[in-house]
């Protein structure tokens, strides 16, 4: 049981470059949500879904994008790099409404921009 | 306001001994949950216990034990019979509802206390 995944585990950009982090998960869960962790903080949400086709912001969404077209899948999109935007990214997921409604967590995406 | 607060930016505690951790959280819903989460050196978030807002009783899982004081605000992680692998970062975290957002379910997270086993 593969659970969340996130790739790619290390990522190096230039300033103004855009790419992709791709977030996925085998337990058809309906909640997933993108995190950024910056040193001595906790993680703050960026964007979050309930659920295919519906998204929205969280937090500190400026200089993201999110879709979602199949539950599994939550690409979170960087427009145009920074380089207040070198962090380390976790996507969650979870089922909605039911009891403690855990959050699992992937093993994060460690992104650096130059 | 912070709407997670954990004051011990590191603590230390002797293997075997037991080693609280604090959390106070702010929230006006009636209705919220209450997370702590383990991030080893290597990253991952793990998630190690959950307290309801209307939950009776302290949660409690292995040697983990949540001290719950809903008047207080509190929610502090108990951890006893420390182990050598305990050593690592520690989040409380607390969902409200969002009524806005329907059964959105968000995270808000404290900024960590790092613990450190001593053998």
């Amino acid at each position: 049981n593969a659970g969340v995944t996130q790739t790619p585990k290390f990522q190096v950009l230039k300033t103004g470059q855009s790419m992709t982090l791709q977030c996925a998960q085998d337990m058809n869960h309906e909640y997933m949500s993108w995190y950024r962790q910056d040193p001595g903080m906790g993680l703050r949400l960026i964007h979050y879904s309930v659920g295919a086709g519906i998204t929205d912001q969280g937090e500190v969404p400026n200089g993201y994008n999110v879709s979602r077209s199949t539950t599994e899948d939550f690409p979170l999109r960087l427009l145009s790099a920074a380089p207040s935007q070198t962090s380390v990214y976790f996507c969650a997921s979870s089922q909605l409404d039911r009891g403690p409604d855990t959050q699992y967590f992937g093993p994060g995406t460690r992104l650096t921009v130059l | 306001a912070q709407k997670i607060t954990q004051t011990q930016p590191g603590m230390f505690v002797q293997e075997k001994e037991a080693v609280t951790l604090d959390c106070t959280y702010d929230t006006s819903d009636q209705s919220y949950g209450l997370f702590w989460y383990k991030q080893p050196s290597s990253g991952e978030m793990i998630f190690l216990i959950y307290q309801g807002s209307y939950d009776e009783q302290n949660a409690t899982e292995g040697r983990y034990s949540l001290n719950f004081q809903k008047a207080r605000k509190s929610a502090n992680l108990v951890i006893s019979a420390s182990q050598l692998g305990d050593s690592a970062m520690y989040f409380c975290a607390m969902r409200e509802r969002q009524i806005s957002s329907g059964s959105a379910r968000q995270l808000t997270f404290g900024s960590g206390t790092q613990l450190t086993v001593l053998p």
